[in-house]
């Protein structure tokens, strides 16, 4: 079994401000974990992802992620946010089998001026 | 990455009406497609899971008479939503497994998503 927690459904920062959106799992074997990113009627963009390989992971449009074990959590970072983030992200968990993806609940982030 | 087509993106429908969303596999065979649903302000929920040349299989409280899936083709399956209700009202998202089928890549290490559909039934 796997779950997924996200912290926080909405998040707002100022530009040029940290970003960080919280990930916790659950999951009885080594899991993979996914950040993706769905603007407004859009489908899903896969920001960046851990494979067991290094636990610092970096995606793209500057977002970075790291996996810890001790702590079951895979936050989602960023250094200095920039208005075209502001989106929904989704954090998720896969086991291994094909691909199939549990999902958290969504983290919507505002960026202000 | 492997490349999804998923169609129509968007579809007004009446109620009592039947709706046919395809997703394609344009560059790699998927023997298994993974079927979300997305209502507004949540989360997706994997709906089922189509595998080609055999019945899919439905998540709990997901109604396979009414959400009929085919997957004929290793490049195509198909979510029929039967006599369209307005709390049938959604996005839907298609990925492939990518761990069967030639061409596939490892198991887990990535997930592809079709463009999704907005249903909106009135």
């Amino acid at each position: 079994a796997q779950s997924v927690t996200q912290l926080g459904s909405h998040v707002s920062v100022s530009e040029g401000a940290l970003v960080l959106l919280r990930c916790n799992y659950s999951s009885s074997v080594p899991p993979y974990l996914f950040w993706y990113v769905q603007y407004p009627n859009q489908g899903l963009q896969l920001l960046l992802k851990y494979t067991s390989a290094a636990t610092l992971v970096k995606g793209i449009n500057g977002f970075e992620a790291e996996f810890k074990k001790s702590e079951t959590s895979f936050h989602l970072t960023k250094p200095s946010a920039h208005m075209s983030d502001a989106a929904e992200y989704f954090c998720a968990v896969s086991s291994g089998t094909a691909s199939k993806l549990t999902f958290g609940t969504g983290t919507r982030l505002q960026v202000t001026l | 990455g492997a490349v999804v087509s998923q169609h129509p993106s968007w579809v007004i429908c009446k109620s009592g009406t039947s709706v046919k969303i395809e997703c394609r596999s344009l560059d790699f065979q998927a023997t298994t497609m993974f079927w979300y649903r997305q209502f507004p302000k949540q989360s997706l929920m994997l709906m089922a899971t189509s595998n080609e040349g055999s019945k899919a299989t439905y998540e709990q409280g997901v109604e396979k008479d009414k959400f009929l899936i085919n997957h004929a083709s290793l490049t195509l399956s198909t979510l029929t939503v039967t006599s369209a209700h307005p709390e049938d009202s959604s996005f839907y998202i298609c990925s492939p497994g990518l761990g069967g089928g030639t061409g596939g890549k490892m198991r887990g290490t990535e997930a592809f998503f079709g463009q999704g559909t907005r249903l909106t039934v009135v």
